[in-house]
This record gives structure tokens, sequence and C-alpha cells, in this order.
């Protein structure tokens, strides 16, 4: 299987923590994406980072890309209630069409 | 209008029952694509179109059949399905199909499906 893993599976911190994330992939990749799911719902496309960068910012999202390692992670600072959500990394092959290859995805609990 | 719509929202059926889901999208985007998403699992990809043309079929059963009428709509017709087959059923749409500078997959809200 292509799929990429994420780790934690799970994680629960307190609103205005850190929440850091783990994406590892194994084959060769044109981009890595990010995307939140709130339960049961559609994908909501966070952030995308090339090959060639190493790291990227949106808003209160960090992420970075090590290409050596085949690993990313996406950091969301000052987190809040709101951010409660499943986030899946999707890998796009460096090989052939645009083909979103999802991470086992992580559930992210931000309490009050 | 960044908007992927689908419909049903909900949708219960029989293991004799023939039904279709359908989705649209008016961002001009020319590949779409049905997903595959169990409990707790990640998407999985199951067909993939491209300028109305289906492009990949990653070896999803029959009893799935997906159609493009037109560049803005995509359905996915039901027939025989199994009880395994209940999931939430998930449609995206992306400018090209090819590897480019717009990559985005935008999402649905999907249909969730219980086949009985």
């Amino acid at each position: 299987s292509q799929q990429g893993e994420e780790d934690p599976q799970a994680l629960s911190i307190q609103e205005g923590e850190n929440a850091t994330m783990n994406c590892s992939y194994k084959t060769s990749i044109n981009n890595l994406q990010w995307y939140r799911q709130n339960s049961g719902r559609g994908l909501v496309h966070l952030i995308l980072i090339r090959s060639n960068e190493r790291e990227k910012h949106s808003g209160r999202l960090r992420v970075t890309l090590d290409t050596s390692k085949k690993s990313s992670s996406l950091l969301i600072t000052a987190s809040r209630a709101a951010d409660t959500a499943s986030y899946f990394c999707a890998t796009v092959p460096n090989t052939g069409f645009q083909k979103l290859v999802f991470g086992t995805g992580t559930r992210l609990l931000v309490s009050p | 209008d960044t908007e992927v719509t689908q419909t049903p929202k909900h949708l219960v059926m029989g293991m004799t029952n023939k039904k279709s889901l359908k989705c649209e999208q008016h961002m001009g985007h020319r590949a779409m694509y049905w997903y595959k998403q169990k409990a707790k699992k990640p998407p999985e990809l199951m067909f993939v179109y491209s300028y109305e043309k289906l492009s990949i079929n990653e070896s999803v059963p029959s009893r799935f059949s997906p159609e493009c009428p037109n560049s803005s709509l995509l359905n996915l017709h039901l027939h025989a399905l199994q009880p395994e087959d209940s999931a939430l059923y998930l449609c995206a749409s992306s400018q090209r199909l090819a590897r480019g500078p717009t990559d985005t997959q935008y999402f649905g809200p999907g249909t969730r499906l219980t086949v009985l």
C-alpha cells in the first residue's frame, strides 16, 4: 500500500496549546498537502508544500517537509476548540497523474 | 463559487435497490473524483474523470458505476450493493488532472450511505 502513516493517531490538548502532527510517506512526491475533516463531513484543504520547499506558513499553521526522511509535520499554534477535527496528510506521487494518497489521519480534540 | 455540492446527504438502501449519488461543481474544474471513506479511515480513491472521460478506475466492483454527463456533474450509480459498502462517499474536483500549480482538490460534504 502507498498509504502514508500519521502519528499520533489521536491528540487531546487544551485551548491555547500547540498541536503537532507528523506524517510519513513511502514514495517520491511532487507535493504534500494537509486536509482537515470535521466529523463525518468533507475535507477542507489547508496547505500545500512542494517537494523543493522545506517550510511553509499559513496563519496559525506551519508545515515542514523533509524529503530525505520522507516525512512532514503540521503545527497548529494557539489551538482553538474549533480546530477539533481529523487531519490528513496527502501526497501527490512524482509519477503519473495527480492522485492524492492519504495518510491514516490524526484525530485532534481541543478542549475549552 | 468554490463549492462542491453532493446529494443526497444521507441514503439508506436495500441490497436490491438501484440509487444514484450526485455531485456538482461550478468552478470550471475539469477533473472530478469519487472517494469512499469508512469510519476512522482515510478516503480511498475510486474513480477519476478528466475532461468528462474516465481516467482512473481503482479496481472498483462493477456494482458501482460512475458517469460524467458534463463538465459540472458527476454521478455514481449504485446497484446490488453489499452491507460492507456502507460508508461516506465523497466527491472532489480540481482544475486539472495532470500535476501542476493547481493541485488542490475541493471536496463536497459527502453522502452517508447505509446498505441494509
